[in-house]
């Protein structure tokens, strides 16, 4: 059965700093993989998606993430992080029908 | 504007009391699915439509109901609705077939059932 597994609950890092928040998922074919942001309150908004070809994917706000068949990972970075950024994000792995989220990992950002 | 849009946004009901959260999506997408979202369990979803008439069990599907008689219109039943269903449901849309479509979600539905 496929499952995404996003191993941290909460990241705190301080405005300007690196970003990388992890995501490995379980699927048996090739996945189709999202990272989705929601802010206080709101419902989900799309960061990227990756489907086919380069492993390197751009998205918006600065985001950027890098499948990794052989890790089964699909990690989401951003080299500066700004203080809008804090918010929860969620990895996803979809395949023909359904969709599956991880728990979601918490973003603080420090001054 | 491009939009999916849930009714009610907050709901307190007691145990019992059938109620419907209505979904409605105006970007003639075909697929549409419910979430519910639970602290520490992420986003898990309900049902989903892959177009009129069509519609599937996600991984929670126990005490929901839902129908697709329209393409713009997705809505979720609880028949008898339990303290357990307490949570914050979303309704999305995509274009085609969800899985390798990017969702558009709603704003969201919390429900507190007493």
């Amino acid at each position: 059965a496929q499952s995404v597994t996003q191993p941290d609950i909460h990241i705190t890092v301080s405005e300007g700093a690196s970003l990388e928040l992890r995501c490995n998922y379980s699927y048996g074919a090739t996945p189709y993989l999202f990272w989705y942001v929601q802010s206080p309150g709101q419902g989900l908004q799309l960061l990227l998606k990756y489907f086919s070809g380069d492993t390197l994917v751009q998205g918006i706000k600065g985001f950027e993430a890098e499948f990794k068949r052989s890790q089964s990972s699909f990690n989401l970075r951003k080299p500066s992080v700004h203080w809008s950024d804090a918010a929860e994000y969620f990895c996803a792995v979809g395949s023909r029908g359904d969709m599956r989220f991880g728990a979601g990992t918490r973003l603080t950002v420090k001054p | 504007e491009a939009q999916v849009t849930q009714n009610p946004r907050y709901l307190i009901t007691v145990t019992g009391k059938k109620l419907t959260v209505t979904c409605s999506q105006n970007m003639n997408h075909e697929y549409m699915s419910w979430y519910r979202q639970d602290p520490g369990l992420g986003l898990r979803q309900i049902y989903y439509s892959m177009n009129v008439e069509v519609t599937d069990k996600g991984d929670v599907p126990e005490g929901y109901k839902v129908s697709r008689k329209e393409k713009r219109n997705f809505p979720l039943i609880l028949e008898s609705p339990s303290p357990n269903q307490t949570s914050l449901y979303f309704c999305a849309s995509s274009l085609k077939q969800g899985g390798n479509q990017p969702q558009h979600f709603g704003d969201g539905t919390r429900l507190s059932i007493l």
